[in-house]
């Protein structure tokens, strides 16, 4: 099957620090890579689309001067939280597709916690 | 982006089927209907779609009502492990780049009780 492991699995840091998470598809290329966070008790957000070779298109109300999204090659994508402060505590989790194939292959999530 | 509705959260007996519904009423005729679903402090995983026809994986079943306003996702057996949330989404038929997101409504708590 298709796998997406994400690094680290949990991070804590003090605020007014960056933090990057990697999201790596093991076993395929992933044309097109997402982002999304998820607060306590409530559902996924998309924060952006990542193509490889091009810039990430982000959704409404995510700055994308805080969340910097590299998409470097068709196996990595990363997320970088820009001076994190607490209200940027939550849970990332990244996921990945394949040309043709709609189905999305999620990370297992990143926990952050920005004391 | 068509919105899907479902129950808020269902439960059920280990070892006993389950039907999760999803009214999607404003379905469009290009739209797939996907289910992923999350186990707790987990990335979700995808478990079934389809478009017209009903679908069987080695997971569940969908079911998809005729006028396609509706889809049931059937666990045949549930099992302690089936506990998560169970999102149905709708996601365009056109392939490549954003046209592949999805977006996560608050999807089904199921309980499944020993």
């Amino acid at each position: 099957g298709a796998v997406v492991s994400q690094h680290p699995s949990w991070v804590i840091c003090k605020s007014g620090t960056s933090v990057k998470i990697e999201c790596r598809s093991l076993d395929f290329q992933a044309t097109t890579m997402f982002w999304y966070r998820q607060f306590p008790k409530q559902s996924l957000m998309l924060m952006a689309t990542s193509n490889e070779g091009s810039k990430a298109t982000y959704e409404q109300g995510v700055e994308k001067d805080k969340f910097l999204i590299n998409h470097a090659s068709l196996t990595l994508s990363t997320l970088t939280v820009t001076s994190a402060h607490p209200e940027d505590s939550s849970f990332y989790i990244c996921s990945a597709t394949r040309s043709g194939v709609g189905t999305q292959y999620f990370g297992p999530g990143t926990r952050l916690l920005v004391l | 982006d068509a919105k899907t509705t479902q129950p808020n959260s269902m439960e059920s007996n280990e070892e006993e089927p389950v039907h999760l519904p999803c009214n999607h009423s404003t379905i469009s005729g290009t739209d797939y209907i996907h289910w992923y679903r999350q186990l707790p402090s987990q990335g979700p995983e995808y478990v079934i779609h389809g478009l017209t026809s009903n679908v069987n994986n080695r997971m569940a079943s969908l079911a998809i009502a005729e006028d396609r306003k509706s889809s049931t996702l059937i666990l045949h057996r549930a099992t302690l492990r089936d506990a998560a949330v169970y999102y149905c989404i709708l996601r365009p038929l056109n392939s490549g780049g954003s046209n592949y997101k999805l977006t996560f409504g608050k999807g089904t708590l199921l309980t499944v009780n020993p």
